[in-house]
């Protein structure tokens, strides 16, 4: 099974909404990571985890909040967002953050599929 | 911040043609890696290439690196209207620290295959 499960698919919320994305893997991967991508524009790192601890946070605004309940969960947590938040929002998993010779494929990506978030 | 530059921007060709794309990056790299895109989907792995490789094949997919030039290409043998994607490449970096497993990718190169 290589596949990454992103609920839900499309997001409409308002500016003073709450909402959370759902990311999930079972291919026992270790690190996982949330990017955004506008529309003809390249993904845009946004939070690495590394064995369920926050390895990287590219300076993300803190009106998104990532959680890692378990090491098969992702979760990206939106409070208050901006109409420029919008954007297809996308989760992938790797075996693990290592940058040995022998191990270069751990940094490998596994996307999902995205959820599509509007936000008004 | 993105580092990869990919060229050509776009790329229209027909069914059984050949599609080569490029890449370029500005630091050290540990590897580099090729990636399409559907329209709106999520990314597909498709190959890696080492710091330490010049060559790689996988199918109808050729990947070249020359790190001296800091750069990169694709090519695509017999495509098919299968094969209209986005393509980006992404570097992984050769530093050591929090940057493992952080790729960095280029701008992306839409290609269209017409039957």
């Amino acid at each position: 099974d290589t596949e990454v499960t992103q609920t839900p698919k499309h997001l409409v919320m308002g500016m003073t909404n709450k909402k959370s994305l759902k990311c999930e893997q079972h291919m026992g991967h270790r690190a996982m990571y949330w990017y955004k991508q506008k529309a003809k524009k390249p993904p845009e790192l946004m939070f690495v985890y590394s064995y369920e601890k926050l390895s990287i946070n590219e300076s993300v605004p803190s009106r998104f909040s990532p959680e890692c309940p378990n090491s098969s969960l992702l979760n990206l947590h939106l409070h208050a967002l901006q109409p420029e938040d919008s954007a297809l929002y996308l989760c992938a998993s790797s075996q693990g953050l290592t940058s040995g010779r022998l191990t270069v494929a751990k940094n490998i990506q596994y996307f999902g599929a995205g959820t599509r978030l509007s936000v008004l | 911040s993105q580092q990869g530059e990919e060229d050509p921007q776009a790329l229209s060709i027909q069914e059984g043609e050949n599609a080569t794309m490029n890449c370029s990056y500005k630091t050290s790299i540990n590897n580099l890696q090729w990636y399409r895109q559907n329209s709106g989907r999520g990314l597909v792995h498709l190959i890696l290439i080492r710091s330490n490789e010049r060559e790689k094949h996988s199918g109808r997919l050729r990947v070249t690196l020359d790190t001296s030039k800091k750069s990169s290409s694709l090519l695509i043998t017999a495509s098919r209207a299968a094969d209209t994607a986005s393509y980006f490449c992404a570097t992984a970096p050769n530093a050591g620290g929090t940057s493992y497993g952080k790729l960095t990718f280029g701008q992306g190169t839409i290609l269209t295959v017409h039957p």
